[in-house]
């Protein structure tokens, strides 16, 4: 079955640290992933994506994420945290075909210190 | 160029009663598709519509339900509310039609559904 697993549910860390949010999924074929975040009561914003070819992804705000088969993972980083960072990040795998959905995982939190 | 636009912002209905959510696409775009984010469940696919058929449902029961617009424009009813409908419901459109089935999806900044 289709899924995506974001082990961390909550995350801290300090501003100017550097961040890696996990996202590891199961699909049956070539998967194509996504990284949103939603803010507090908003909407979800398309951070990046990746259908195919370079594995290592640029998105908005200064996010990257690397896609690696061997280890189902699409991992999400970003080298100097904001304190406008600080909201909730989706994995997501597009499940394309027939039912057209995208798959979410349950989410990280992220909070920044300052 | 305007994003994905829902309607209304907040609703708070009490339990029987029906309720009807709008969502207009980004220009351009002609699938819709409407997703549940309830506390404690997660974001769960509710339907996807793209030239005004409905193409595929999420795990809900019939009391969802929509509809899509000649302009592309859509809603989303829900009848007989119940408590455990309390959700913000979230409208993402995505430019392609079936047989660009790998359109990335851009959302809207979702409703509040209050249900007492």
């Amino acid at each position: 079955a289709q899924s995506v697993t974001q082990p961390d549910i909550h995350i801290t860390v300090s501003e100017g640290a550097s961040l890696e949010l996990r996202c590891n999924y199961s699909y049956g074929a070539t998967p194509y992933l996504f990284w949103y975040v939603q803010s507090p009561g908003q909407g979800l914003q398309l951070l990046l994506k990746y259908f195919s070819g370079d594995t290592l992804v640029q998105g908005i705000k200064g996010f990257e994420a690397e896609f690696k088969r061997s280890q189902s993972s699409f991992n999400l980083r970003k080298p100097s945290v904001h304190w406008s960072d600080a909201a909730e990040y989706f994995c997501a795998v597009g499940a394309w075909g027939a039912t057209n959905k995208l798959i979410f995982g349950t989410g990280t939190l992220l909070a920044v210190q300052p | 160029e305007a994003g994905v636009t829902q309607s209304p912002t907040h609703l708070i209905k009490t339990r029987g009663q029906q309720v009807t959510l709008r969502c207009s696409p980004i220009s351009g775009h002609t699938s819709v598709y409407w997703y549940q984010q309830a506390l404690g469940l997660g974001l769960q696919f509710l339907l996807w519509y793209d030239e005004g058929e409905e193409r595929n449902r999420g795990n809900f029961p019939p009391r969802f339900s929509g509809r899509q617009f000649p302009n592309y424009s859509s809603e989303l009813n829900v009848n007989a509310l119940e408590l455990e409908d309390s959700a913000l419901y979230l409208c993402a459109s995505s430019p392609g039609n079936v047989a660009h089935s790998t359109d990335t999806q851009y959302f809207g900044p979702g409703t509040r559904l209050t249900v007492l």
